[in-house]
């Protein structure tokens, strides 16, 4: 499975939205891009998923470029709850491999 | 709804000691993963089921780790001789579909041992 690189930490302000950003330029033409999030003491949660286009449901949006080697999770509005890790992962045919993610911090 | 159940929540062990943890996975879901993850760490693969075969075991860190799902629904992961760097939170995740498809995971909220 393609690596992804994420910053290790981003702040917002509640209300507001929140861009995580990924970079996955070794991404294949059959790799998803899945992103999940993990508040702490609890298991991973996913939020969603996409090949090519954009994508959109209730929690949050992706973006992803013409390209395919990075994409955008946006949280729309960001609410103390959203504060936990972001996982971006390229998940293939097997199993999900986790990097470090991006600890959000949403703020009053 | 019932998500994925595992248990104990907690389990602390002396070094040496075996430990079995539980993992009740969302009722008729084929595929079954275990993770284990570190302090700060993100969660890092250790097995996988589809039913009750074991496809790919590549991620258990030693013989000393063992999963079994018999049944192809509950699976236990066995832990003998435990050590102190066995310490961590282990998460069972289960799936509707078999791996290869386009199909998000559904994660347990861990049990922590803690190896003292």
């Amino acid at each position: 499975d393609a690596k992804t690189t994420q910053p290790p930490s981003m702040d917002c302000a509640e209300g507001r939205a929140a861009n995580l950003p990924c970079n996955h330029s070794t991404i294949s033409g059959n790799e998803y891009v899945y992103w999940y999030r993990q508040i702490h003491s609890q298991g991973p949660q996913y939020i969603i998923h996409g090949l090519k286009n954009n994508e959109t449901n209730e929690m949050a949006s992706l973006i992803i470029t013409e390209d395919r080697k990075s994409s955008t999770l946006i949280l729309p509005h960001a609410t103390l709850r959203d504060t936990a890790v972001y996982y971006c992962i390229v998940y293939n045919t097997d199993k999900l491999i986790f990097g470090t993610g991006t600890r959000l911090q949403v703020f009053p | 709804g019932a998500g994925v159940s595992q248990s104990p929540r907690y389990k602390v062990a002396k070094r040496g000691q075996d430990v079995a943890l539980r993992c009740d996975p969302i009722s008729g879901h084929v595929s079954l993963f275990w993770y284990q993850q570190a302090l700060g760490q993100g969660p890092e693969f250790l097995t996988y089921f589809q039913n009750e075969a074991q496809l790919d075991k590549s991620g258990l860190p030693s013989d000393r780790f063992f999963a079994e799902r018999p049944e192809g629904s509950v699976s236990t992961l066995k832990i003998q001789r435990t050590q102190q760097e066995d310490s961590a939170v282990y998460l069972c995740a289960s799936s509707p579909h078999p791996t290869g498809l386009n199909s998000p995971l559904h994660f347990g909220n861990g049990t922590r041992l803690t190896v003292t």
